[in-house]
């Protein structure tokens, strides 16, 4: 199976601050990777698939990048709502569908 | 507006049996691939179960495989998980998720989306 990771676990960050997120898997996975925002008792959501493709309604201050075995999530100006738990994803190989620990982004 | 919704959840004893339900709407439910997931409370999304259309196909976690039944009803837009001599580990919040998917630059990417609400199990004497 592949495993992935992200860093960091969590940060804490300002409105209006760059974000960026890490995810490394353990095998190529060329461009098959998905990121997902979750909220407090919520269930995930699609913000980018295909590694960089924003998601139909996602606002475009959400970004992402890589191929192979590292990628990145950015958020260019955090505002108030993006506070929440992001995941990514790999669609390489599935099933199994493994995601990554997750990262908090908390308010600081 | 694509949605899914869970039903089911609820206090079982450890070896007791549950079932979830996920009705889907305003999609083509019968040529989707479904999906359950769950969230132990505080820990990140983990797989459980998947049920495909094109090929037929079914396949489980690990960690459930064996107890865990999951099944569709095209007729009633509708996918469930059975699931069977549960563990206090099996508390959760269980997901269910379509399958899209996509063409871009000579490659079909697939996502999950849209996921339902949540249905919380909880397994505790």
């Amino acid at each position: 199976d592949i495993q992935m990771t992200q860093s960091p676990s969590s940060l804490s960050a300002s409105v209006g601050d760059r974000v960026t997120i890490t995810c490394r898997a353990s095998q190529s996975i060329t461009t098959y990777l998905n990121w997902y925002q979750q909220k407090p008792g919520k269930a995930p959501k699609l913000l980018i698939y295909a590694a960089s493709r924003l998601q139909s309604g996602v606002p475009s201050r959400f970004s992402g990048s890589g191929s192979g075995t590292d990628f990145t999530l950015t958020i260019s100006s955090l505002q108030p709502e993006d506070f929440a738990t992001y995941y990514c994803q790999q669609s390489y190989r599935t099933p199994p569908f493994t995601f990554g620990p997750g990262t908090k982004v908390d308010i600081k | 507006e694509m949605q899914l919704e869970e039903s089911g959840g609820g206090l079982v004893k450890p070896g007791g049996s549950l079932r979830l339900s996920c009705a889907a709407s305003g999609f083509a439910f019968s040529t989707s691939d479904m999906h359950w997931f769950r969230q132990a409370p505080g820990k990140g999304l983990e797989w459980v179960a998947s049920i495909y259309t094109s090929p037929i196909y079914i396949s489980y976690a690990d960690s459930v495989q064996g107890r865990f039944t999951i099944s569709r009803d095209n007729a009633e837009n509708s996918v469930f998980l059975q699931m069977n001599s549960l563990r206090a580990e099996d508390t959760a919040v269980y997901y269910c998720a379509r399958l899209g998917n996509t063409h871009y630059n000579w490659n079909d990417y697939t996502w999950l989306g849209p996921w339902g609400q949540g249905t919380l199990v909880t397994v505790s004497s």
